[in-house]
């Protein structure tokens, strides 16, 4: 399997501080993506980066893409309740939508208000 | 879940029996593709279509069909349901991305149990 591997399983912050979650993949890929899955909900999508990127920004969201190490970052910055989720990357290797996604296991974060 | 449905949402079955998960999509997006959810495992690819008739196998696909006839259904079938099968299954659809790159959109995902 290629899958790509979360770090750390699980997170418990409180809210307002910062949450970062790391994703270690294994061959050369198009692009990396994060989903959230709220409890017992299908998967939402987050961001998606490139991988002649190196960092991308949306909202509150931060992503990093270190290629050389096969390995990306998810930082979620000033955390709300509404955070607590489960936060899962997930790689296309040939970004061309006929591979599907290969996901990681995932990180729950969980916000304590 | 913007314009994807599954049913049913929850079904029991018995072991050996026949069973069909149906996805409809109202975006009229090209890439459909099925995955299953356990615990420990993340998300896995069953099968995934990139048109009308053309599909293919994903890294779990042993035990199960897919069938898509128009642009908005794809089904998966178990042709004979069995315990290993019992998950959450999770219909994704995706179009054209900028660049290139595809994000996939996924609907609200079908229990199913096999006793």
């Amino acid at each position: 399997s290629q899958q790509g591997e979360e770090d750390p399983q699980a997170l418990s912050i409180q809210e307002g501080e910062n949450a970062t979650m790391n994703c270690s993949y294994k061959t050369s890929i198009n692009n990396l993506q994060w989903y959230r899955q709220n409890s017992g909900r299908g998967l939402v999508h987050l961001i998606l980066i490139r991988s002649n990127e190196r960092e991308k920004h949306s909202g509150r969201l931060r992503v990093t893409l270190d290629t050389s190490k096969k390995s990306s970052s998810l930082l979620i910055t000033a955390s709300r309740a509404a955070d607590t989720a489960s936060y899962f990357c997930a790689t296309s290797y040939s970004g061309g939508g006929a591979d599907g996604l290969t996901f990681g296991k995932g990180t729950h974060l969980i916000i304590q208000p | 879940d913007a314009g994807i449905t599954q049913s049913p949402r929850h079904k029991v079955t018995e072991t050996g029996t026949p069973v069909t998960l149906r996805c409809h999509q109202t975006e009229n997006h090209r890439y459909m593709y099925w995955y299953r959810q356990d615990p420990g495992h993340g998300l896995r690819l069953i099968h995934y279509s990139y048109g009308v008739k053309d599909t293919d196998k994903g890294e779990v696909s042993d035990g199960y069909s897919v069938s898509r006839s128009k642009t908005e259904d794809f089904l998966l079938t178990l042709e004979s349901a069995t315990s290993s099968q019992t998950s959450v299954y999770f219909c994704a659809i995706s179009g054209a991305g900028t660049s290139g790159s595809y994000e996939q959109y996924f609907g609200p995902g079908t229990r199913l149990t096999v006793t």
